[in-house]
């Protein structure tokens, strides 16, 4: 267990639905960071919040969207669903600002499935 | 676009035997290398971060070396188990680009 949480497990919408995913990273770390694992490619970054701030920004599409809350926790916003969405979405956090040395760490990631 | 190649692919080894595996990255403007363990329904564990050139890291029986001039890491295992089992993810930033990009991994078998 890496102290990493994410909400929910599962999630199982259809096209052009907006959903929301939760993670709570390990007490004590500051940064979270939002990866995105489809079928046929490996892990994408998304995008990084430490302590509140946007710190960095990969492959993320204009219809997601994400905040990191005064306690630390962070929310990923999918809008206008598309099939090529289904994907798992892993949410990692370390101590640092992201200097690429700090180790992540993951938690179990939501599976969602757009029908 | 930054790219990281894992290899092989997959891998079958009997319970006993030592094996590595391969990860290349570009070699211009390193700054880490990290590998992960995943195992199936799990999330990715991290193994080890490395960031200088001749790096040798060692947990266990895993052992992973660092090339930053010719751009590769090695991950080592000695005497496979088949709690070894997991695919092997390696991921490398750069100065410019904060940020891990993965390789797509080694899944490994280690048959009882």
């Amino acid at each position: 267990d890496s102290g990493v949480t994410q909400t929910p497990k599962h999630l199982i919408t259809a096209t052009g639905q907006r959903v929301t995913l939760r993670c709570s990273p390990r007490s004590g770390d500051l940064s979270v960071y939002w990866y995105q694992q489809s079928l046929d490619q490996g892990l994408q970054f998304l995008i990084q919040y430490y302590n509140g701030e946007e710190r960095a920004k990969g492959n993320i599409l204009e219809r997601f969207s994400a905040q990191q809350f005064p306690d630390l926790h962070s929310e990923l916003n999918l809008s206008s669903l598309e099939l090529g969405d289904s994907a798992l979405y892993f949410c990692a956090s370390s101590v640092g600002f992201g200097g690429s040395t700090d180790t992540q760490y993951f938690g179990p990631g939501t599976r969602l499935t757009v029908l | 676009i930054l790219n990281v190649e894992q290899s092989p692919q997959s891998l079958h080894v009997q319970e006993g035997d030592s094996t590595n595996f391969t990860c290349s990255f570009p070699s211009s403007n390193f700054y880490a290398l990290h590998w992960y363990r995943w195992e199936t329904a799990k999330s990715p564990e991290a193994l080890f971060v490395m960031t200088l050139n001749g790096d040798e890291k060692k947990k266990g029986r895993i052992s992973a070396t660092l090339n930053t001039k010719e751009g590769y890491s090695y991950l080592y295992i000695k005497g496979s188990q088949p709690e070894d089992s997991a695919t092997y993810l390696c991921a490398f930033s750069s100065g410019s680009a904060r940020q891990l990009t993965f390789g797509s991994g080694t899944q490994l078998t280690v048959l009882p």
